[in-house]
């Protein structure tokens, strides 16, 4: 079946830091990808998504680009602040089958 | 976009009790779906839940256990049944957007649910 592998956390970046945190998949055909991110407290945020090979999504800085030969969706942000410190998801899917989650990666953005 | 309420949004409970957590979303929405995220873990779908028939059930999830109900398009329930410690995680509530793309979902601030 479909799966999401994304880098363990948590990932701890001092803030104007880059980061990239890794996101590969196993799927038939060729999904929709998202990046979902769950700030302290509150429920889970769609961040961007990409719905087709070489599709770049980005929102608040952050980017992300659907590579089908590596099957990838790395998210990157050139200059991260304290605020971007939350639970990073990469999912694959959605519509009427649902999403598969990566376990998500925890990032903390030291000041 | 959609707005999701969930309540409660935690509960502590004893085991072999059941607690039902309730969905409301502020548009009509056709598809609804309930996911399980486990104390470090990843989010896993336990069931559709679709205006007009019957919940689908995912892998490891059966309807006794969880029971689900979806009386119009814009409500549904989801109850976890006979709990016991291994229950223990945080649900929550998704739906596909209303309008514009349509494999884009949305999602409740989840139930914070601890079984003793």
């Amino acid at each position: 079946g479909d799966s999401v592998t994304q880098m363990e956390g948590p990932v701890t970046l001092s803030e104007e830091a880059f980061l990239t945190i890794n996101c590969t998949y196993t799927a038939t055909g060729y999904p929709s990808l998202f990046w979902y991110v769950q700030y302290p407290g509150e429920g889970l945020q769609l961040l961007l998504k990409a719905t087709k090979a070489d599709d770049k999504g980005s929102n608040k800085g952050f980017e992300a680009t659907y590579r089908k030969e590596t099957t990838s969706f790395h998210l990157e942000k050139g200059s991260v602040q304290v605020s971007d410190s939350a639970v990073y998801f990469c999912a694959l899917g959605g519509g009427a089958d649902g999403l598969t989650f990566g376990k998500g990666t925890h990032l903390i953005i030291q000041p | 976009s959609a707005v999701i309420s969930q309540k409660p949004s935690r509960d502590i409970c004893q085991r072999g009790t059941s607690l039902t957590i309730q969905c409301q979303v502020d548009s009509q929405v056709t598809m609804m779906f309930w996911y399980r995220q486990q104390p470090g873990q990843s989010l896993t779908l336990i069931a559709t839940a679709n205006q007009g028939s019957e919940a689908t059930y995912e892998s490891g999830f059966v309807i006794d256990k969880f029971p689900i109900s979806r009386p119009n398009l814009t409500f549904s329930t989801l109850t976890v049944s006979n709990m016991s410690p291994e229950d223990s995680s945080i649900y929550l509530c998704s739906v596909v957007a209303p309008r514009g793309a349509k494999n884009i979902q949305y999602f409740g601030a989840g139930t914070r649910l601890s079984v003793l």
